[in-house]
């Protein structure tokens, strides 16, 4: 079974330049997840998509990061303008379900690593 | 809101001793899943060990067990036989059972583990 796909994988972009980040869930994941990954700290969720609908997106600077995931499968993660505090890991992540259940686990990408300069 | 709280930066253990990671955490809610993530250098998110709240009996995968203290909101990782490739940065992580949370993972901060030759 085919994992999580993301790219690029790395990205190194000016401050106030705009900067797009891909995800392939496995297939037939209906939940979709994007992370923001401060070096030295724990992953964040930024966005939470069930098929192409948005669960949450309480954490996700609305004034610069944008997100969709058309069609409920590909999913693309934007931030225009970018700031230099956007360097990051962005993870994604994909779930079966919503459903409850400790077996329902989620399956993470490898990231993308954003440098801000 | 769930806070996940890793209070060791950094540890090391030489190979094939034995190592336990610590973790702590606040919610109100009483059933609950907990999870340990592996994070290599290559940010590849890996399960290594999940418990659900309610079950008194501690989780045990090959060389990685837990010991779940609920009252006292603790969830600490011990891994036997510790071997090179343990090496990593590891993750506590709490997920809520109610759907209405989204399956989000709430993440500590992160313990970064150096395995001695």
């Amino acid at each position: 079974e085919a994992g999580v796909a993301q790219s690029p994988r790395y990205k190194i972009i000016e401050k106030r330049q705009s900067v797009a980040f891909w995800c392939n869930p496995i297939s037939g994941h209906a939940t979709l997840y994007w992370y923001q990954q401060i070096l030295g700290q724990g992953p964040k969720l930024l966005i939470q998509f069930q098929n192409n609908g948005v669960v949450d997106d309480s954490q996700l600077p609305k004034d610069r990061f944008s997100a969709e995931r058309l069609k409920g499968v590909d999913s693309t993660l934007k931030i225009q303008p970018a700031k230099l505090e956007d360097s990051a890991v962005y993870l994604c992540a994909s779930r079966e379900s919503l459903a409850g259940g400790l077996r329902n686990e989620q399956f993470f990408g490898p990231g993308t690593r954003l440098t801000v300069l | 809101a769930q806070t996940v709280t890793q209070s060791q930066p950094e540890m090391s253990v030489q190979e094939a001793e034995t190592v336990t990671l610590s973790c702590t955490y606040d919610t109100s809610e009483s059933d609950y899943y907990l999870f340990w993530y592996k994070q290599p250098p290559s940010r590849q998110m890996i399960l290594v060990i999940r418990q659900e709240a309610y079950k008194q009996q501690n989780a045990t995968e090959n060389r990685f067990s837990v010991n779940f203290q609920k009252a006292a909101k603790s969830f600490s990782l011990k891994i036997s036989d510790s071997q090179l490739g343990d090496a990593a940065m590891y993750f506590c992580a709490y997920r809520s059972v109610r759907e209405t949370s989204g399956s989000r993972l709430t993440f500590g901060e992160g313990t970064q583990l150096t395995v001695n030759p």
